[in-house]
């Protein structure tokens, strides 16, 4: 089927404002993933969800980042008091096999964040 | 230290050259590895998994070097459609959860 779709494409906001970007993942995978991809720069590790629990939240930058996952499928990344520092491109991903070791990735297009 | 490090590039190569990408990781414990490929402002995209073996998918070979640490990406006879940058990615299984790293990339310049 479909797959993974992040929404919205692109967001601009105020500095100090929250925003919410959402993240369907593709239907019956269990890991979902969310990174963060500055522009030139790598892709960072933000979260992790297996099933709707999240094992590792050691990436998020901040108290101000938060994620839930509901019904082992969409899941919305918080930015609160948003910051120039926080523009970027924010990507999710999801695999299937429960997420095995050898299942790749597949990502979603990708929601640009511009904080101005 | 970083946990999965590439040389930045950019490699800059002819059409139908070979060129190979070397990628090391730091922690022992990783099981699970692939080469993506990312074009400029899009998302990544699996290119290939690396398997202890060492596997080949047309143009592209990858090999795994346990002992030392490295993963490598060889492509021969490039395109210009190879002109992306490739990341390479470690699966970390030791914390009983998966954590995938990406590296940086090494970006690839394929000229006419």
């Amino acid at each position: 089927g479909a797959g993974v779709s992040q929404s919205p494409s692109n967001k601009v906001t105020e500095k100090g404002k929250d925003v919410e970007l959402r993240c369907d993942p593709i239907s019956g995978h269990t890991a979902l993933y969310w990174y963060r991809q500055r522009l030139g720069q790598g892709l960072e590790f933000l979260i992790y969800f297996q099933g709707n629990s999240a094992p590792d939240k050691s990436g998020l930058p901040s108290d101000r980042f938060s994620a839930e996952r509901t019904g082992e499928s969409v899941s919305t990344l918080t930015i609160q008091r948003t910051q120039q520092e926080d523009s970027a491109v924010y990507l999710c991903a999801s695999s299937g096999e429960g997420g095995q070791g050898n299942s790749p990735l597949h990502f979603g297009n990708g929601t640009r964040l511009t904080v101005t | 230290r970083k946990e999965v490090e590439q040389d930045p590039g950019p490699f800059n190569v002819p059409e139908g050259a070979t060129v190979a990408f070397n990628c090391t990781y730091s922690n022992s414990a990783s099981q699970s590895f692939f080469w993506y490929r990312q074009d400029c402002r899009k998302e990544p995209k699996l290119l290939m998994s690396v398997y202890s073996s060492g596997n080949e998918d047309g143009r592209f070979t990858a090999q795994l070097n346990r002992a030392s640490q490295y993963i490598s990406l060889l492509i021969r006879d490039s395109k210009l459609s190879d002109s992306v940058t490739y990341l390479c990615v470690v699966n970390r299984e030791d914390t009983g959860f998966q954590k995938l790293v990406f590296g940086t990339g090494t970006r690839l310049l394929v000229s006419p």
